[in-house]
């Protein structure tokens, strides 16, 4: 069965500094990762996925994320954290059952990041 | 484009009573998805529909809990009786068959 660590539960960062967001999976096959954020009171936005291709995938609110085989992690970075970026993040591993486009998602238990101004 | 709607966005029911949730996905997504996080856990997948349909309710924890799509649109979540365990919150999410998810703003439900 696939697993998603998140290690950090809670980050905190002075507003202009980088940030990088560690994730580990545990999956058979080649998988689907994800990264979502939660701000307070809104839903789930998917910041970035990786499916195939290009370890380095670029996302929204100038994130990126790296998918590391060797590693079976895929780490998020952001160069310089602003202060809306207070949230929490989430790690997901998509495991798929069936058809296109049909799959499960486990997520991590996630990160909170507090943004000193 | 609306996004995925999710109401209530809170409910504070009582022990024993039951509660409906309602998702309204994204018009042409046939893909709905429910989703759950309990306090202090991770997010853990309910079930999922393609169309009117279950594909998979592996997820669903135990027969209080019944989903419905009625004619592929709109999905119900009910939970009937509500146990305090069941208090978390709801998430929809939806997708067409290009693998994107977009989910909504989650039903927090408490049960006292």
């Amino acid at each position: 069965a696939q697993s998603v660590t998140q290690p950090d539960i809670h980050i905190t960062v002075s507003e202009g500094a980088s940030l990088e967001l560690r994730c580990n999976y545990s999956y058979g096959a080649t998988p689907y990762l994800f990264w979502y954020v939660q701000s307070p009171g809104q839903g789930l936005q998917l910041l970035l996925k990786y499916f195939s291709g290009d370890t380095l995938v670029q996302g929204i609110k100038g994130f990126e994320a790296e998918f590391k085989r060797s590693q079976s992690s895929f780490n998020l970075r952001k160069p310089s954290v602003h202060w809306s970026d207070a949230a929490e993040y989430f790690c997901a591993v998509g495991y798929a059952y069936s058809g296109a486009g049909s799959y499960q998602l486990t997520f991590g238990k996630g990160t909170k990041l507090s943004v000193i101004p | 484009e609306a996004g995925v709607t999710q109401f209530p966005s809170h409910s504070v029911i009582e022990k024993g009573q039951t509660v409906t949730l309602r998702c309204d996905p994204i018009s042409g997504h046939d893909n709905l998805y429910w989703y759950r996080r309990v306090m202090g856990k991770e997010i853990k997948f309910l079930l999922h529909f393609v169309k009117e349909s279950k594909q998979d309710e592996s997820g669903m924890p135990n027969n209080r809990f019944l989903a419905e799509r009625t004619g592929g649109t709109y999905s119900t979540l009910k939970v009937q009786p509500a146990e305090l365990e069941d208090s978390g919150v709801y998430f929809c999410a939806s997708s067409p068959s290009n693998y994107g998810y977009t989910f909504g703003s989650g039903t927090r439900l408490t049960v006292v």
